[in-house]
């Protein structure tokens, strides 16, 4: 694919349910970073990825959020027992070394 | 830690008229790159122009122009000729450059809303 891809584009979730989102960069990106962004505000770091190791997770709200990536690639990044504030969108974005970020169109994340 | 601060409230522009969008930043790193992205209703981030700290030229990328001054901190986009599809959210962002060529997490500003009048 040309861009980055992420699934679902909108997820409407039970409080206390556990979400995966998944996002698929652009091949051969090696950085592959997380951002959620509250109604209207800005971009909040998460974490991102060098390969498949993450050297920065600071932005990781609780132990309830966590990421894996596998094979330089997908990503997944995994809500356990969702709470109303976690109700957002979720940006994915991959990039080569140095370079822009390129965005997905994000995962719209509603908990009810 | 890096810091960007983006405070102007949502502008306002006349079709055709230039606007320059205001962001300054803080960090201790001496190596750094500058983003400003375009986020239409749509949600989409579009990447518009980047400028690197050590850069001796001010970026432009067709109509936007940064008008980059270090010694300010200060990094404002600059729209000429607005169109109405330039009505967007727009943020500005910075990262640091690791000379090891590792990469870095990219900081956004708050953004800054900027309509454009017909």
């Amino acid at each position: 694919g040309a861009g980055v891809s992420q699934s679902p584009s909108n997820k409407v979730t039970e409080k206390g349910k556990d979400v995966e989102l998944r996002c698929d960069p652009i091949s051969g990106h090696t950085a592959l970073y997380w951002y959620r962004q509250r109604l209207g505000q800005g971009l909040e770091f998460l974490i991102y990825f060098q390969g498949n190791s993450a050297p920065d997770k600071s932005g990781l709200p609780s132990d309830r959020f966590s990421a894996e990536r596998t094979g330089e690639s997908v990503s997944t990044l995994t809500i356990q027992r969702t709470q109303q504030e976690d109700s957002a969108v979720y940006l994915c974005a991959s990039s080569p070394t140095h370079s822009p970020l390129h965005f997905g169109n994000g995962t719209r994340l509603t908990v009810t | 830690a890096q810091k960007i601060t983006q405070t102007q409230p949502g502008m306002f522009v006349q079709e055709k008229e230039a606007v320059t969008l205001d962001c300054t930043y803080d960090t201790s790193d001496p190596s750094y790159g500058l983003f400003w992205y375009k986020q239409p209703s749509s949600g989409e981030m579009i990447f518009l122009i980047y400028q690197g700290s050590y850069d001796q030229q001010n970026a432009t990328e067709g109509r936007y122009s940064l008008n980059f001054q270090k010694a300010r901190k200060s990094a404002n986009l600059v729209i000429s000729a607005s169109q109405l599809g330039d009505s967007a959210m727009y943020f500005c962002a910075m990262r640091e450059l690791i000379r090891t060529g590792a990469n870095s997490k990219l900081t956004f500003g708050k953004g800054i809303t900027l309509s454009v009048r017909p």
